[in-house]
This record gives structure tokens, C-alpha cells and sequence, in this order.
């Protein structure tokens, strides 16, 4: 089944923070962020590997809570460029190689002035 | 070569004809996908292979859906007799073994 993320959607002022979700509910051995902004083809932020591994990428940073099977990225202090879809990608079970990832239901993240 | 390169970037076609999409992925990497992405969706997983080797196409719609990368590199998603409910964004990506994916830019197809 598809990730499930939370919010939907989300509006934010430059320099608010924003916190959003990915829950799963297969267990899970990766979990990928991308941003996708508007008609372009999604970038990939990070990636975050079973062990409660946490990453940050600017300011911009993520968790993984393969228990919980969830994730969740911080975006702290955003700015406008932060502003598109986001987009979780999950892998299942204990691969360890390239297979395919699942991607939830999407984020849509405005920052305005 | 520096990016995931797709083409056609739109491809307009009549229903009932087959159509062709290419995919040249970033030199070296392995693992190569072709997603196909609604708008507001997320990316719907169709099919992906590492090397040449088909790993897994259970995302592909029918048999009208097929797929190959015969080298190794560049890949093809073929579907025979395009209906409406075809006309979608057909995104490819690729990656190395354990990186991210790197997506290009996209076909749009439509069938009219």
C-alpha cells in the first residue's frame, strides 16, 4: 500500500518551521525524501537507512522510525524555495540493493513572505 | 551523460496506435525505473530493471505495457494500442545501487 503522509497541505511565512509525515504500514528498510516542484520531475533530498538513522541536509533535516515504521522531515527556518510537493519513498523489507520504491500521497508545501 | 534524458518530452497520439517512450539513464548507474505520475500524485511504480534484467513489472497496467533495456542503458516502454486512460506523465529514473533516484524530465503523453 501507498505511504500515507500528513498534512495534505500546508502554508507556511519564511523563517516558520514545518514538520511533515510518512507512516507505512509494511515494515520498512528505507525511506527517501524528494521535492517536486511545480511541473518539474522530483529531486531527491536524502535517504535514510533502518537503524533510527537521522539526516539533515541544510536546513533540512529527516528521522526514520522503522518501529513505528514512520518518518518525518523538518524543514526549519524555510524560505521560499522550499516551497513544492513533497513527496516520501519507501522501501519494504530487508533489501539491502536497488528495488523499487513506493512513494506516498504527497505534501504541498507554500512558504510566503 | 549529466542527467536521465526522456524523449519525446510530449508525444500526442490517436487511440488504437502504439507508442514508444525513451529513457537514456545516467551513465553507470544500474538500476533504471519507469514510474508513470498524475498530476498532484505521487509517482506509480510500472516496471524497473538492473542492467539489462527486468527485476520486476508487476506496476504494469496490462499486456498492452511492455518494457526493455536490451544493453543495459537505455530503455523503452512500449504500449500497443493506446487508449484514453493511457494519457498520463511517464517518468523514467535511475540510480546506483544504494543512491537516490534521479528522474528525468518526463514524457507527457496524450491519446486523443
Amino acid at each position: 500500500q501507498q505511504p500515507v503522509q500528513s498534512p495534505q497541505a500546508v502554508i507556511l511565512r519564511e523563517g516558520e518551521d514545518a514538520v511533515i509525515n510518512c507512516s507505512s504500514s509494511k515494515a520498512l528498510y528505507s525511506v527517501h525524501w524528494y521535492r517536486q516542484k511545480h511541473g518539474e520531475a522530483p529531486v531527491f533530498l536524502m535517504i535514510l537507512l533502518k537503524g533510527g538513522e537521522q539526516k539533515g541536509h541544510e536546513k533540512i533535516s529527516a528521522s526514520f522510525n522503522e518501529k513505528k515504521q514512520q518518518s518525518s522531515l523538518y524543514l526549519t527556518a524555510s524560505q521560499l524555495s522550499y516551497s513544492g510537493t513533497y513527496f516520501c519513498g519507501t522501501l519494504g523489507g530487508n533489501t539491502g540493493t536497488a528495488s523499487k520504491l513506493t512513494f506516498g500521497t504527497g505534501t504541498r508545501l507554500q512558504v510566503t513572505l | 551523460g549529466a542527467g536521465v534524458s526522456q524523449s519525446p518530452r510530449y508525444k500526442v497520439t490517436k487511440r488504437g496506435q502504439d507508442v514508444a517512450l525513451r529513457c537514456d539513464p545516467i551513465s553507470g548507474h544500474v538500476s533504471l525505473y519507469w514510474y508513470r505520475q498524475a498530476l498532484g500524485q505521487g509517482p506509480e511504480f510500472l516496471t524497473y530493471f538492473n542492467y539489462e534484467a527486468q527485476q520486476d513489472k508487476s506496476g504494469l497496467p496490462n499486456d498492452r505495457f511492455s518494457a526493455e533495456r536490451p544493453e543495459g542503458s537505455i530503455s523503452t516502454l512500449t504500449i500497443q494500442r493506446t487508449e484514453q486512460r493511457d494519457s498520463a506523465m511517464y517518468r523514467c529514473a535511475s540510480s546506483d545501487r544504494v543512491g537516490g533516484y534521479t528522474f528525468g524530465s518526463g514524457t507527457r503523453l496524450t491519446v486523443v
